[in-house]
């Protein structure tokens, strides 16, 4: 299963928001309502920030939101901080008869 | 809480096989699902494989046909991924990561991370 495709870089200033797209296909992204987005910061692990597509885990700032329409999803992030600064990776599931997921690309955002 | 505690670093050479082990602690072990995710150097993410732990029913990334094994022991709560034939492009960390909550959830809880090495 190729990987989902994302913009290789986003950015924006502190306090302004930044969108970031994650495309797919009808057998993945389009499919399923189980499109997740992870925050990653160098050396570290992921960490869950939206799931089913508009989701937040506890803890997660309302600041991060997320939509799909079609095979695109997106993940926003709005009154950017400093922290912020990282990069982030869509998630699908894109199995039919048995579990299968897939990764984006990845998307790196700076906070200027 | 949850954790998950991954076994340390690994150097391989080409052609060898590596077994992670995860050993997770802070839940219900039996009750969520356990995925494998990797990254090569300066690499995105890559989504290995998943196990059931209730009964080891495993599946995984076609691209890791007959190389992947997943196993768990409910004895001692561990999870372990071995994979076989490596070359240089197994280089990579190694993530193991428990579901957030049902089986269709996504990875929340997550390893440390183990480094393999494959390297002549």
């Amino acid at each position: 299963h190729s990987a989902l495709t994302q913009p290789p870089s986003a950015s924006g200033s502190p306090g302004q928001s930044v969108t970031i797209s994650c495309t797919g296909t009808s057998n993945d992204v389009g499919g399923y309502n189980y499109v997740s987005w992870y925050q990653q910061h160098p050396g570290k692990a992921p960490k869950l920030m939206i799931y089913e597509v508009t989701k937040r885990p506890s803890g997660v700032p309302d600041r991060f939101s997320g939509s799909k329409s079609g095979n695109t999803a997106s993940l926003t992030v709005s009154g950017l901080q400093a922290d912020d600064e990282a990069e982030y990776y869509c998630y699908s599931y894109a199995g039919s008869s048995s579990y299968n997921y897939v990764f984006g690309t990845g998307t790196t955002v700076t906070v200027l | 809480q949850v954790h998950l505690v991954q076994s340390g670093a690994e150097v391989k050479t080409p052609g060898a096989s590596v077994k992670v082990s995860c050993k997770a602690s802070g839940y219900n072990f039996p009750s969520y699902h356990l995925h494998w995710v990797r990254q090569a150097p300066g690499q995105g993410l890559e989504w290995m494989g998943l196990i059931n732990p209730r009964g080891g029913s495993t599946s995984q990334a076609q691209m890791f046909q007959g190389r992947l094994t997943m196993t768990r022991d409910t004895t001692t709560n561990t999870f372990y991924m071995e994979l076989s034939s490596l070359t240089a492009e197994d280089t990579a960390v190694y993530y193991c990561a428990r579901v957030l909550g049902t089986p269709d959830a996504p990875p929340h809880y997550w390893g440390q991370g183990t480094r393999v090495t494959v390297s002549s």
